[in-house]
């Protein structure tokens, strides 16, 4: 069974841009849950859907948005990049809401704005 | 602040010494989970904790739970080299999932 995917692996941005990131669920798995990690704050939840229906967000502007398609696909995408939201973004899916059962992550996204 | 907030931020130890990775909080979840992640690699689930002073072992690692579901901890028996990498607790509260602030452990052969 393949696992979590996510593309670009890397991806170079400037300031002001917009930019889409990718992630292929494993089969079968409706969850999708996006993370942002940085070596100062960590890793920090930004949101979740399940079966294309936002469940959860995090405390993120709303430059950060998401959405799932019906074959559980989802994409991010963050608009008027700032220096800040260099960091390596990660998703996971699961078979279940998140909390519920075990999410398995992709390699990540990682993101550089200059 | 954190919610998680985990102790120490950094260790590194000899191979074959024995060590405590702490993951605190001041709020009750209802299940708190460890997460062992590897540089250029997305963190991978070691365990799933449930209920209040629960314990839980993975070979040479034991992972408990807090009788008040307010903290967990992880301790290695004997680390090894492959043992290095990124320790993360995490659990979910409300309509949000926290992660811990990370434990990066170093074991030297």
């Amino acid at each position: 069974k393949a696992g979590v995917t996510q593309t670009p692996r890397y991806l170079i941005k400037t300031r002001g841009q917009q930019v889409t990131l990718s992630c292929s669920p494993i089969s079968g798995h409706r969850s999708v849950s996006w993370y942002q990690q940085t070596p100062g704050q960590g890793l920090q939840f930004l949101f979740e859907y399940f079966s294309e229906t936002q469940r959860n967000k995090g405390n993120f502007p709303g430059r950060f948005s998401g959405r799932q398609f019906s074959n559980s696909r989802s994409e991010m995408n963050v608009s008027t990049l700032e220096l800040g939201d260099s960091a390596l973004y990660l998703c996971a899916s699961s078979s279940a809401p998140l909390g519920y059962n075990e999410q398995f992550f992709g390699p990540g996204t990682r993101l550089t704005v200059l | 602040t954190q919610l998680l907030e985990q102790s120490p931020q950094f260790l590194s130890i000899q191979e074959g010494e024995n060590l405590t990775v702490y993951c605190n909080s001041s709020s009750v979840f209802s299940s708190l989970q460890w997460y062992r992640q590897e540089p250029g690699e997305g963190p991978v689930l070691l365990v799933t904790v449930v209920t209040g002073g629960e314990v839980k072992k993975l070979k040479r690692l034991t992972f408990q739970f807090g009788d008040a579901r307010k903290d967990s901890s992880l301790h290695i028996t004997a680390a090894q080299p492959g043992d290095t990498g990124l320790y993360l607790c995490a659990g979910g509260t409300g309509n949000q999932f926290y992660f811990g602030t990370g434990t990066s452990l170093t074991v030297i052969p």
